[in-house]
């Protein structure tokens, strides 16, 4: 089975930084590339990020651009999402997300970590 | 960008019914296109990829067409299993959009 699992989301000021971790279990991690999707409260779904499986191509949302930063540790199984200068509009509910083929699906999926950006 | 339209945005049907959800794209993604369905309070899961291949935990009702710009998902003979929010997205370029979502609900 395939567990994806998200942490290091919080409370945090307008301005403020935080750093996402996903740890992967159950697949051979090194095969996929990794996405974080992100879900506003009561919203719809938005791509932020991905990183092949290598890690050496990385892929941004225009949202996010020069904000945000994702690198991964395929000798830890884990994922990163770097999240400078916060802004309220980056509130929602971050996703890990492992998919086998780029471009392509959106394999799996975790279940996620909040982060409210509130002054 | 790719931009995603899905319609309806919700839709209320019967056990046993057909539904259709349409996903129209603003420029060609061939057969780019995945459905996801989403319970409340769960994680998005995969439904249908490359436009038509179901995953393998996706029941025979469910169905999956189209290419180019335009796409559908359908589902025949609904199940109280099946209430829930569906979302396409393009797999075709970076970055990845979303449709907006359409919640199935119970007439």
């Amino acid at each position: 089975e395939v567990l994806l699992l998200e942490s290091g989301g919080h409370l945090v000021q307008p301005g403020g930084s935080l750093r996402l971790s996903c740890a992967a279990s159950g697949l051979t991690f090194g095969n996929y590339a990794m996405h974080w999707v992100r879900q506003a409260p009561g919203k719809g779904l938005e791509w932020v990020s991905g990183i092949s499986g290598g890690g050496d191509v990385t892929y941004y949302a225009d949202s996010v651009k020069g904000r945000f930063t994702i690198s991964r540790d395929n000798s830890d199984n884990t994922v990163y999402l770097q999240l400078n200068s916060l802004r309220a509009e980056d509130t929602a509910l971050y996703r890990c997300v492992a998919a086998y083929r780029t471009p392509g699906a959106l394999d799996y999926w975790g279940q996620g970590s909040p982060v409210n950006v509130t002054s | 960008d790719i931009q995603m339209t899905q319609s309806p945005s919700s839709l209320s049907a019967s056990v046993g019914d057909r539904v259709t959800i349409t996903c129209r794209a603003s420029q060609g993604i061939s057969r780019w296109l995945a459905w996801y369905q989403q319970k409340p309070g769960k994680a998005p899961k995969l439904l249908i990829y490359t436009a038509s291949i179901l995953q393998t935990w996706v029941p025979s009702r469910f169905s999956g067409s189209g290419s180019g710009t335009d796409f559908t998902l359908t589902i025949d003979g609904l199940q109280p299993e099946d209430f829930a929010t569906y979302f396409c997205q393009q797999a075709n370029s970076f970055p990845y959009t979303f449709g907006q979502g359409t919640k199935l609900e119970v007439k």
